[in-house]
């Protein structure tokens, strides 16, 4: 079974700041890395889908970067606002499936 | 464009009891998915179909079972409900453009709440 792991589980971060956070996934049988943003309440939301090693993608001030050799992937949220607030969620296609972490709860403090 | 729907939003079984839940999608997609969302892990996948007429098993089917006999439509079945299927339910749908939908979207309904007592 594949592993997905998202740090850090949670994190609270004052308005204005920069902050980011890390997905790491098996290299092996790697083929497509993905994220999706979920508020409380709504369903997830996809942000990017990553599948080349090196690739960073960009979406207003959310970006995010991938190293397929040592399997990880980095979220990076550029001057925070409160309506960044949700739960951030990657899952890695290997094995024929897409498998989820847990995510990294983001809270902006106004 | 409604994307993804889902019937009930919420639900209470009782162990032993059986219930469907529906999902629908007006994107023309050919992939569905149902996912179960528990306390401390991710998403874990139940059931897929990547076409009508068409199902397969996903990480965590026991105790499940799905039909797909319209493209817009997947159903999700419990048979006989019992506690440990207390979750929430996603249901999911994909393009399929990349090669068995590894670089497809998916795109997610609201979610189904449901205890078993």
């Amino acid at each position: 079974i594949l592993n997905v792991e998202q740090s850090p589980q949670s994190l609270h971060v004052q308005e204005g700041d920069s902050t980011n956070f890390t997905c790491s996934f098996p290299s092996s049988n790697f083929y497509a890395l993905h994220w999706y943003r979920w508020e409380t309440a709504k369903s997830p939301e996809a942000l990017f889908v990553m599948t080349l090693n090196g690739d960073e993608k960009k979406k207003g001030r959310i970006s995010a970067t991938l190293n397929t050799k040592e399997g990880y992937s980095y979220l990076y949220i550029k001057g925070s606002q409160p309506e960044d607030s949700a739960t951030y969620l990657c899952a890695s296609w290997g094995d024929e499936k897409l498998t989820f972490g847990t995510g990294t709860r983001l809270t902006i403090i106004p | 464009n409604a994307g993804v729907t889902q019937t009930p939003k919420f639900q209470v079984l009782k162990t032993g009891q059986s219930m469907t839940l529906q999902c629908a999608q007006d994107m023309n997609h050919e992939y569905m998915y149902w996912y179960r969302q528990d306390p401390g892990m991710g998403l874990r996948l139940i059931h897929y179909s990547v076409g009508e007429g068409t199902t397969a098993k996903g990480e965590v089917p026991d105790g499940y079972n799905v039909s797909r006999l319209k493209k817009q439509n997947f159903l999700l079945g419990l048979e006989s409900a019992a506690p440990s299927q207390t979750s929430v339910y996603f249901c999911a749908s994909s393009h399929a453009r990349g090669t068995s939908g590894r670089t497809d979207t998916q795109y997610f309904g609201p979610g189904t709440r449901l205890t078993v007592l």
